[in-house]
């Protein structure tokens, strides 16, 4: 089974600024598997990215995904307040632990 | 449009049993299958399995076998997730979410079930 491990566990930003969020597997992913939510309090999870870097329906061209291996980050460009929340990394499927983006 | 709508909060005692739904609607139910994820108090995502809609096979991740069933309505498009002898730290968010057929992540997701689990 593979492990995803996601840092940092908290980043505390600005609006404007940019977010680099980690994901790091135990083991080689196919890229055609690693996707990325958003999930706010209360709602259930929104898918982002899937396949790496491919951005969902609806997703604002901020949002991007990268990496292959064992080795992905989602990037936001420039932080809008909407934006802060806890995102999470799934392959398969198995979730990373998340890492919550909060307002600095 | 495709909609999973789950059933309501409950409120359960130690020992019970619930029953959870996931209607679904917008597409042909038989086609996806359907995955269940909790998600403790202030906790990440965890996955408890998926079950096959066409076959209504299921598969129980490590730690949901035992007391946990997913079975499944055809006829009126529904997915089920009981949870037998319930314990307190069953107390969760529960979420059914639609396999991806060709890709990566779940776009579909239920609003989320509560269950509290308190004496």
């Amino acid at each position: 089974e593979i492990v995803l491990t996601q840092s940092p566990a908290t980043l505390s930003l600005s609006p404007g600024e940019r977010a680099t969020l980690s994901c790091g597997a135990s083991q080689s992913v196919s890229s055609s598997y690693l996707a990325w939510y958003q999930q706010k309090p209360g709602l259930a999870p929104r898918l982002l990215i899937y396949d790496a870097s491919s951005r969902a329906t609806g997703i604002p061209d901020r949002f991007s995904g990268s990496g292959s291996g064992t080795d992905f980050t989602l990037t936001i460009s420039r932080l809008e307040p909407e934006d802060f929340a806890v995102y999470y990394c799934q392959q398969y499927r198995s979730f990373g632990q998340g890492t919550k983006l909060e307002i600095k | 449009q495709v909609q999973l709508v789950q059933s309501g909060s409950e409120l359960k005692k130690p020992g019970a049993s619930v029953k959870v739904s996931c209607k679904a609607s917008g597409y042909t139910f038989t086609s996806y299958a359907m995955n269940w994820v909790r998600q403790a108090p202030g906790q990440g995502l965890e996955w408890m399995g998926w079950i096959n809609t066409n076959t209504g096979n299921p598969t129980y991740a490590q730690g949901f076998t035992g007391r946990f069933v997913f079975s499944l309505d055809t006829s009126v498009s529904t997915a089920y997730l009981q949870i037998s002898s319930l314990k307190a730290e069953d107390t969760a968010v529960y979420y059914c979410a639609r396999d991806s057929r060709y890709s990566s992540g779940w776009y579909y997701w239920g609003q989320g079930t509560l269950v509290t689990v308190s004496s």
